[in-house]
């Protein structure tokens, strides 16, 4: 089936800048989004989620935007700091059907410069 | 509340073996899935289960099974071990399914030899 990819496999900035973390999806009816976070020895943990009516969704120092248009979702992390450390992971599903659970890209890894 | 709980943390099978996993949702979900994570493959849905029943399957051979329970719990197992199944094993919970907030437990490390 069709899946979620990300631009960059790393991504290294410094504390206190914000981040951006891309992710492009292929399939135009996915309907509903979500960032995961995972550090090393646990799993997932749900950060932000997005369903295709909107956006722009915002949470504590994370936004999250979906353009519809060109297939592309993104996290921002504001006043990045070392603990956001870790493995992002967006996911994508379509809940009109279909026997898959959420579709996940490879990940991409931040590393917060002191 | 508490979170999603996955025992045993570590395993290590030798390969033609069975193993089984377990995961407890949070409280109230009624829906648990399980995902493969590998470095290859990275997060790999393998399937869902919602009041009992297996809602959703991704694509893994039929060695892998699953059921759950009454209380919501669930069991994951693997027949035949082979050296590829060597894995992080994850569950999630989500009050709804699979197309829904899901809350990750912390896996199951399971290594086969």
């Amino acid at each position: 089936g069709e899946s979620v990819g990300l631009h960059l496999p790393t991504l290294s900035v410094q504390e206190g800048d914000n981040s951006i973390i891309n992710c492009a999806y292929s399939n135009s009816a996915s309907d509903y989004f979500i960032w995961y976070k995972q550090e090393s020895g646990k799993g997932p943990q749900f950060i932000i989620d997005i369903r295709s009516n909107m956006d722009k969704r915002q949470g504590q120092r994370v936004t999250v935007l979906l353009n519809k248009t060109v297939k592309h979702l993104s996290l921002q992390i504001a006043a990045t700091q070392p603990g956001d450390s870790a493995v992002y992971f967006c996911a994508e599903k379509y809940s009109g059907g279909g026997a898959d659970g959420l579709t996940f890209g490879k990940g991409t890894h931040l590393i917060i410069q002191p | 509340k508490a979170g999603v709980t996955q025992t045993p943390r570590y395993l290590i099978k030798t390969r033609g073996q069975q193993v089984t996993l377990s995961c407890s949702p949070i409280s109230g979900h009624r829906s648990v899935s399980w995902y493969q994570q590998t470095p290859g493959q990275g997060l790999q849905f393998l399937f869902e289960y919602f009041s009992e029943t297996q809602r959703n399957k991704g694509n893994f051979p039929g060695r892998f099974s699953g059921r759950q329970f009454s209380n919501s719990r669930s069991e994951m197992n693997v027949s035949t071990l082979e050296l590829g199944d060597s894995a992080l094993y994850l569950c999630a919970s989500s009050i709804r399914g699979a197309g829904t907030e899901a809350f990750f437990g912390q896996g199951t490390r399971l290594t086969v030899v």
